[in-house]
């Protein structure tokens, strides 16, 4: 069975600076990888995905993730975060027969200070 | 596309109460599915459908909790009696096929229920 683990439940990041969200997952195969923004009161949104070919994938508002198989990871920066960004984050990942289940991991929060 | 569309945005019921939530998925999308998420538990998969036809349903977490989707553009989630465990926020989501398997999932606003 798959599995997510995002081992920062709460990261606090100055405005401006860089960041970095952890993700790792286990899963048998190659694995198809999202991240995803919720913002307070709001549904979830797709930052970015992962299903193959380039192992550094470009997504919304700014943020990349990379996917390296090798430490089971695909991690998402971000070079200077603004103010926006402060939102809970997800990583889930899907099975190559098929995204219908997605096992998400428990989010990280990321609070901005000025 | 106006998005999935999910109302009401916020249900306050008492318990024992029968609560329907209800879920309008992206126009063309083959797939919906109903999440819950709490702060114990995170996001949790209810159910999901492809064609209107319930695929897997065993998040669900108890016989009280129901799903149907009588057509391509509705669906809704019903808790029938609803207890003060249900409190949540619930989400539907949508997704499509692309090139025979399915992409990503679009998710709407939620319905926060809160069961006295």
């Amino acid at each position: 069975a798959q599995s997510v683990t995002q081992p920062d439940i709460h990261i606090t990041v100055s405005e401006g600076a860089s960041l970095e969200l952890r993700c790792n997952y286990s899963y048998g195969a190659t694995p198809y990888l999202f991240w995803y923004v919720q913002s307070p009161g709001q549904g979830l949104q797709l930052l970015l995905k992962y299903f193959s070919g380039d192992t550094l994938v470009q997504g919304i508002k700014g943020f990349e993730a990379e996917f390296k198989r090798s430490q089971s990871s695909f991690n998402l920066r971000k070079p200077s975060v603004h103010w926006s960004d402060a939102a809970e984050y997800f990583c889930a990942v899907g099975s190559n027969f098929g995204n219908e289940k997605l096992t998400f991991g428990t989010g990280t929060r990321l609070t901005i200070i000025p | 596309d106006a998005g999935v569309i999910q109302s009401p945005r916020h249900e306050v019921t008492e318990m024992g109460q029968e609560v329907t939530l209800r879920c309008k998925p992206i126009s063309g999308h083959d797939y919906l599915f109903w999440y819950r998420q709490t702060m114990m538990r995170g996001l949790e998969l209810l159910i999901y459908f492809n064609n209107n036809v319930p695929i897997d349903d065993s998040g669900m977490p108890e016989d009280r909790f129901s799903a149907k989707m009588p057509n391509a553009s509705f669906s809704t989630l019903k808790i029938q009696p609803s207890e003060p465990r249900d409190s949540a926020v619930y989400f539907c989501a949508s997704s499509f096929l692309l090139a025979g398997r399915t992409d990503t999932q679009y998710f709407g606003p939620g319905t926060r229920l809160t069961v006295l």
